[in-house]
C-alpha cells in the first residue's frame, strides 16, 4: 500500500481479554518497528524486526506483550490479559532499510486501545 | 527517565513569526537525530534529519542544528504557519544493535492567527 496500515484503528477491552493489533507496512521495507504512545507522553519503543533477523524485544514492557512478523512483511501485537495501565495508542512504523542515515520511519495512524 | 528531552512543553507564536523548538539529549554516543511532526490522531510524520558529523542542515521552511558539546538539537520553522501547529518530537538514534530511535515527550506548537 501507499502507506503503513494499522488495524483496527479503535479498540476497547475489558481487562483481562487478549487483544490483536495489526500492521502492514510499506511494501519493501525490511524494518518494521511498534512503538507505544502513552496520553500526552513521547513514543516508547516496544520491538524491532528486521529483515530474518531475531527481532529485539528490549522494550517490551513485559511477558504478557509479544509480536511476531510473518513472512517479512506483517506484523501482529498480542496483549494478553489486558490492564488498564496498557491503554495508549500503539504506533507501527517500517523503514527501508536500518542503517545510519536512514532512519527516516514511517508511522501509521495507530491503533488506540482501551482497557475498561 | 527520558534520555531525550523538551525545554518547553508548549509555545505559542504568531503566525508568520518563526518558531524554534529545542531538545535536550543525553546519549553523546547516538549518531543521528530526527524531528517529527504529529498532527492530532495520526502518526508522527518526518521531517528533517541530521547525521552527528554535521551541525546544521536546512530543509524547507524548516532548520536543524545540533550543539553536541551541549547535547542540543533545535528545530526552527520560518514563517510559521497555522498548519505548523501540532506537536513536535525529537529522536535519537543510539548506536545499538536495533538503533531504534527514542523519542522525547514533546512540544506542542500552536500558532496564534
Amino acid at each position: 500500500g501507499a502507506g503503513v496500515s494499522q488495524s483496527p484503528s479503535n479498540k476497547v477491552t475489558e481487562k483481562g481479554k487478549d487483544v490483536e493489533l495489526r500492521c502492514d507496512p510499506i511494501s519493501g521495507h525490511t524494518a518494521l518497528y511498534w512503538y507505544r504512545q502513552s496520553l500526552g507522553q513521547g513514543l516508547e519503543f516496544l520491538i524491532y524486526f528486521q529483515g530474518n533477523s531475531a527481532p529485539d524485544k528490549s522494550g517490551l514492557p513485559s511477558d504478557r506483550f509479544s509480536a511476531e512478523r510473518t513472512g517479512g512483511s506483517v506484523s501482529t501485537l498480542t496483549i494478553q490479559r489486558t490492564q488498564q495501565e496498557d491503554s495508549a495508542v500503539y504506533l507501527c512504523a517500517s523503514s527501508r532499510i536500518a542503517g545510519v542515515g536512514t532512519g527516516e520511519l514511517f508511522f501509521g495512524e495507530g491503533s488506540r486501545l482501551t482497557v475498561l | 527517565g527520558e534520555s531525550v528531552g523538551l525545554h518547553l512543553p508548549t509555545l505559542s507564536v504568531q503566525e508568520g513569526d518563526n518558531s524554534i523548538i529545542n531538545c535536550a539529549y543525553s546519549n553523546s554516543a547516538s549518531d543521528y537525530f530526527i524531528w517529527y511532526k504529529q498532527e492530532s490522531g495520526k502518526g508522527p510524520q518526518f521531517i528533517i534529519d541530521i547525521r552527528s558529523n554535521m551541525d546544521k542542515r536546512q530543509g524547507q521552511r524548516v532548520t536543524v542544528l545540533l550543539n553536541k558539546t551541549v547535547k542540543h538539537l533545535s528545530l526552527q520553522i520560518a514563517a510559521t504557519q497555522p498548519g505548523d501547529s501540532a506537536v513536535y518530537f525529537c529522536a535519537e538514534r543510539g548506536t545499538g544493535s536495533a538503533r531504534q530511535l527514542t523519542f522525547g515527550s514533546g512540544t506542542q506548537l500552536t500558532v496564534l492567527p
